[in-house]
């Protein structure tokens, strides 16, 4: 079965670029999907097929895909994007994956 | 817009069924891919089955194989979750999701408020 890797935790300095990576076997091939989650609140989309934004969805937030790691940026990290975040891909054999997620905190 | 509504919290026996259901707005079921996905108090979000468009069926987590049914009443554009056979680490929060397309692949853009299903004896 298809797996994705996150680190449980990242921390960055207000104001500064947080990244957060997800790693999965030749990941590059695939698309992946960003969501933020905030305490007692459903999901929310914040980076689509590996780099596009949904509309309402801050520049400060980007994304890249290459061979085994996807990786989700913050920049100018503010007070409002603590939250968990998590990768997802639609793998062939496994189907809807998700990574296990990454709390981020904004020191 | 797509909107989702879930049904309200449910309290259950080990061993029982529940039944979540998550009523479409916006948009009709029929032009919607539904999936499923929970989050267990504390854990991450876990992906358990939905509608593949491509091959035109409904397909499930391994995980969940044999415990989970989805089905669709499109006469009134509401999807249904049950799992039977619960027990306590069932415990969890449970989310309808959907891309607003029937594209394989598609990101998840819209949500249920989330319905949770606690498994207690």
């Amino acid at each position: 079965s298809y797996e994705l890797t996150q680190p449980l935790s990242v921390s960055v300095a207000l104001g500064q670029t947080a990244r957060i990576t997800c790693g999965g076997n030749n990941i590059g091939s695939k698309n992946v999907h960003w969501y933020q989650q905030k305490p007692g609140q459903a999901p929310v989309l914040v980076i689509y097929r590996d780099s596009n934004r949904p509309s309402g969805i801050p520049e400060r937030f980007s994304g890249s895909n290459s061979g085994n790691t996807a990786t989700l940026t913050i920049s100018r990290a503010q007070a409002g994007d603590e939250a968990d975040y998590y990768c997802q891909v639609w793998d062939s054999s496994t189907a809807g994956v998700f990574g296990g997620g990454t709390k981020l905190t904004v020191l | 817009q797509v909107q989702l509504v879930q049904s309200g919290a449910e309290v259950k026996k080990p061993g029982a069924s529940v039944k979540v259901s998550c009523k479409v707005s916006g948009y009709t079921l029929t032009e919607l891919s539904m999936h499923w996905v929970r989050q267990a108090p504390g854990k991450g979000l876990e992906w358990m089955g939905g509608f593949d468009p491509e091959d035109g069926e409904t397909i499930y987590a391994q995980k969940f194989q044999g415990r989970v049914t989805m089905t669709e009443d499109t006469s009134t554009d509401t999807a249904y979750m049950e799992l039977s056979s619960l027990r306590s680490e069932d415990t969890a929060v449970y989310y309808c999701a959907t891309a607003g397309s029937m594209v394989r692949g598609d990101p998840f853009d819209y949500w249920g408020q989330g319905t949770l299903v606690t498994v207690s004896s």
